[in-house]
């Protein structure tokens, strides 16, 4: 079965500052792939999608991911987070449903 | 327009009881899928329903979990003589079909068995 790894559990940065997450998938096939965010209290929501085309992909918020067949990778990037981007990160493999990495808990110190 | 709603939003229950969690999805999704959140394991797959075709139940861990899905649209879950391991949060999400479309989340149901 495939699987999803985040490396960063806890990631703690100040405003301005630049953002990568990890994440690495195991499947060898045609991917589909998420992050999803979850900020304070509230559902889990859509940043951005990969399915196929150009590896570079942007999202919501000024938030974009990468995906590097090489490397099974799909990191999440964003330039210069903000206070508002504190929130929990999810990295997601589609096949019948998603499948999950573990999470990057993200704090912004203002 | 609406999104994925759940109900109730809490759940308090005594091990050994039954308990049923239900899910309303976005109106006209025809994919409805479960998931669940707990601290030890992450978000993972329960059940999913596609249109009329039999769910994929793979991901319920126990025969004491079954879900249904009536008229293609609400879904109930159910979990049998809960245990206390079954605390977590339970969270539905709806697709307009299956396979790339988006997951739209509802803000869960938190389940504690006592």
């Amino acid at each position: 079965a495939q699987s999803v790894s985040q490396h960063n559990h806890h990631v703690i940065l100040s405003e301005a500052a630049s953002l990568e997450l990890g994440c690495n998938y195991s499947y060898g096939g045609t991917v589909n792939l998420f992050w999803y965010v979850q900020y304070p209290g509230q559902h889990l929501q859509l940043l951005l999608k990969y399915f196929s085309g150009d590896p570079l992909v942007k999202g919501i918020k000024g938030f974009e991911a990468e995906f590097i067949k090489s490397k099974f990778s799909f990191n999440l990037r964003k330039p210069s987070v903000q206070w508002s981007d504190t929130a929990e990160y999810f990295c997601a493999f589609l096949e019948r449903a998603l499948t999950f990495g573990s999470g990057t808990r993200l704090q912004v110190q203002p | 327009g609406a999104g994925v709603s759940q109900s109730p939003s809490n759940k308090v229950t005594e091990k050994g009881k039954d308990v049923e969690l239900r899910c309303d999805p976005i109106s006209g999704h025809t994919a409805l899928y479960w998931y669940r959140q707990s601290l030890g394991q992450g978000l993972e797959f329960l059940i999913y329903f596609q249109g009329n075709s039999a769910p994929d139940k793979s991901g319920l861990p126990s025969d004491r979990f079954s879900a249904e899905r009536t008229g293609g649209s609400v879904s109930t879950l159910t979990i049998q003589r809960t245990q206390q391991e079954d605390s977590a949060v339970y969270l539905c999400a709806s697709s307009l079909l299956a396979s790339r479309e988006t997951q739209y989340f509802g803000p869960g149901t938190r389940l504690l068995v006592l």
